[in-house]
C-alpha cells in the first residue's frame, strides 16, 4: 500500500502570495489532518477533514483553509502569505480519526519558505 | 488546555546503551498516547500507540509505558544503535479532539 503522499515537497513563495498544498491519504483512509511544524512552536494542529467535512480546527487565522474531496484527497490553502508561515506542513491520514483515535500515518511534508 | 512536555530536549549516548525518553502531559483525560520518530527534514513515523486503558506497548527494542494518573509516559530503547538517531515526539489525543505534541527529544547515538 502506498503511504501518504504530499506534493509539492518544496515551495518558495513571496509575502502576499497564496499557496495550495496537496495530500493524498493512504487508500481506504477517510480522515486527513494537517499540521504546521516550526522550530519555535513545534507541531501544531491546523484542521481535520473526514468525509469531505471539516471536523475539527486548530487556532490558526482564517488565511489557512482546507478542503477534502470525495476520494479523500485533501488540499490546504494559505492566502496572503506572511514570513511566519514558513514551516514544514505535514499531512496525516487515519482510518477514521475523531472518536476512534486511530494511528496517524504522516506524509513527508511540504517545506514552505516565504521570502 | 493540554500541554505536553518532553525532557530532555537533546540526548547523546554511546552505541549499545539502554535509554529512557520522558513525556509528561497536564490533562490526564486522554484517549491515547503515541510515540513518533522524525528524521531530519522528513515526516513522522508512528512507533507505538498506547490506549488510555493500557499500561504499556512493546515493539522490538522499544517499550512505551503510560501512567495516566500521573500524566507520564516513557519510551525505553534497548541496545541503542546509530540508526536510532532521530527526534522522538510524543503526542496525546485528549478532549480537544486533536493530537497535541511535545517538542521532542533529539537523540544522537554515537558509534
Amino acid at each position: 500500500k502506498a503511504g501518504v503522499t504530499q506534493t509539492p515537497r518544496y515551495l518558495i513563495k513571496t509575502r502576499g502570495q497564496q499557496v495550495t498544498l496537496s495530500c493524498s491519504p493512504i487508500s481506504g483512509h477517510r480522515s486527513v489532518s494537517w499540521y504546521q511544524q516550526t522550530p519555535g512552536q513545534g507541531l501544531q494542529f491546523l484542521f481535520e477533514y473526514f468525509s469531505e467535512t471539516q471536523r475539527n480546527k486548530g487556532n490558526f487565522p482564517g488565511r489557512f483553509s482546507g478542503r477534502q474531496f470525495s476520494n479523500s484527497r485533501s488540499e490546504m490553502n494559505v492566502s496572503t502569505l506572511e514570513l511566519g508561515d514558513s514551516a514544514l506542513y505535514l499531512c496525516a491520514s487515519s482510518t477514521s480519526g475523531g472518536n476512534a483515535k486511530n494511528i496517524q500515518y504522516f506524509g513527508a511534508g511540504t517545506r514552505l519558505s516565504v521570502l | 488546555k493540554q500541554e505536553v512536555t518532553q525532557i530532555p530536549a537533546a540526548l547523546s549516548v554511546p552505541e549499545g546503551e539502554n535509554l529512557v525518553l520522558n513525556c509528561s502531559f497536564t490533562d490526564s483525560a486522554i484517549y491515547n498516547l503515541q510515540w513518533f520518530r522524525q528524521d531530519p527534514g522528513k515526516g513522522l513515523t508512528s512507533l507505538l500507540l498506547i490506549q488510555s486503558s493500557q499500561r504499556e506497548q512493546t515493539s522490538g527494542r522499544l517499550n512505551a509505558s503510560l501512567d495516566k494518573s500521573s500524566g507520564r509516559s516513557t519510551l525505553y530503547i534497548a541496545a541503542s544503535q546509530p540508526g536510532d538517531s532521530a527526534t522522538y515526539l510524543c503526542a496525546v489525543w485528549g478532549g480537544s479532539e486533536k493530537l497535541v505534541f511535545g517538542k521532542g527529544t533529539k537523540l544522537t547515538v554515537n558509534p
